[in-house]
């Protein structure tokens, strides 16, 4: 069966420091991949897809940026984070049917 | 994508049905409709997929008229755990990948 994993589970992080969020899939093969921020009592924000290594869309114009080195692994980066980075960060994987599957998410606080 | 409005809360109580309407105008022929249900402090969880009519499954029921401009999802005899956020949304599966967008979604408290 297939398995989505993200770690870490939270994280605290000063402003400015960098961020490296990661998501691997098992079970499963070239999928589409995507990640999400959810703001405190908020709806879901896709911020990037994937639907192949290195092929990355991005959907919000900010300080986030992602990769997918490998077919089941997308990794979200920052080189500076802001106070408005702050949120749950859930990754999530699509096959061939419409169904998306969501990982356990991150709890991202930035002070 | 074709946008979508659900209302932004519903109360029940449990043992009754509840319904959820999406509307979603500007649908597109090739779009499916998919509902979602998160928890706190959890990512969403599929509920149930359609294209029109009407769809059933363990959990819920899917109601899409003929225009395909809403969609009622149907949740039979809530219980207290049925108490979450319910998402609705439309887009294609296609070669390009799932491109999503959630909205708000409805939040859905269940009362004793």
């Amino acid at each position: 069966s297939q398995t989505i994993h993200q770690w870490p589970a939270t994280l605290v992080q000063p402003v400015g420091s960098p961020l490296s969020l990661e998501c691997t899939v098992e079970g499963t093969s070239n999928p589409n991949l995507y990640w999400y921020r959810q703001a405190a009592g908020r709806g879901l924000q896709l911020l990037f897809y994937s639907v192949g290594i290195g092929q990355i869309s991005s959907e919000v114009p900010q300080n986030l940026s992602a990769s997918r080195p490998q077919d089941r692994q997308f990794i979200l980066s920052s080189k500076k984070l802001l106070l408005s980075d702050s949120g749950f960060y859930l990754c999530a994987w699509k096959g061939n049917s419409y169904e998306q599957y969501f990982g356990p998410g991150t709890r991202l606080t930035v002070t | 994508l074709a946008k979508t409005t659900q209302p932004i809360s519903m109360d029940s109580y449990e043992g009754q049905e509840v319904n959820i309407t999406c509307s979603h105008n500007n649908i597109a022929t090739n779009d499916y409709i998919t509902w979602y249900q998160q928890f706190p402090s959890q990512g969403p969880r599929f509920i149930i997929q359609g294209y029109k009519t009407k769809v059933t499954n363990e959990v819920a029921s899917l109601f899409i008229p003929a225009d395909r401009k809403s969609s009622t999802l149907s949740l039979p005899r809530v219980s207290l755990s049925d108490t979450a956020v319910y998402y609705c949304l439309v887009g294609d599966a296609g070669t390009g990948g799932f491109k999503t967008i959630f909205g708000a979604g409805t939040r859905l408290f269940v009362k004793a």
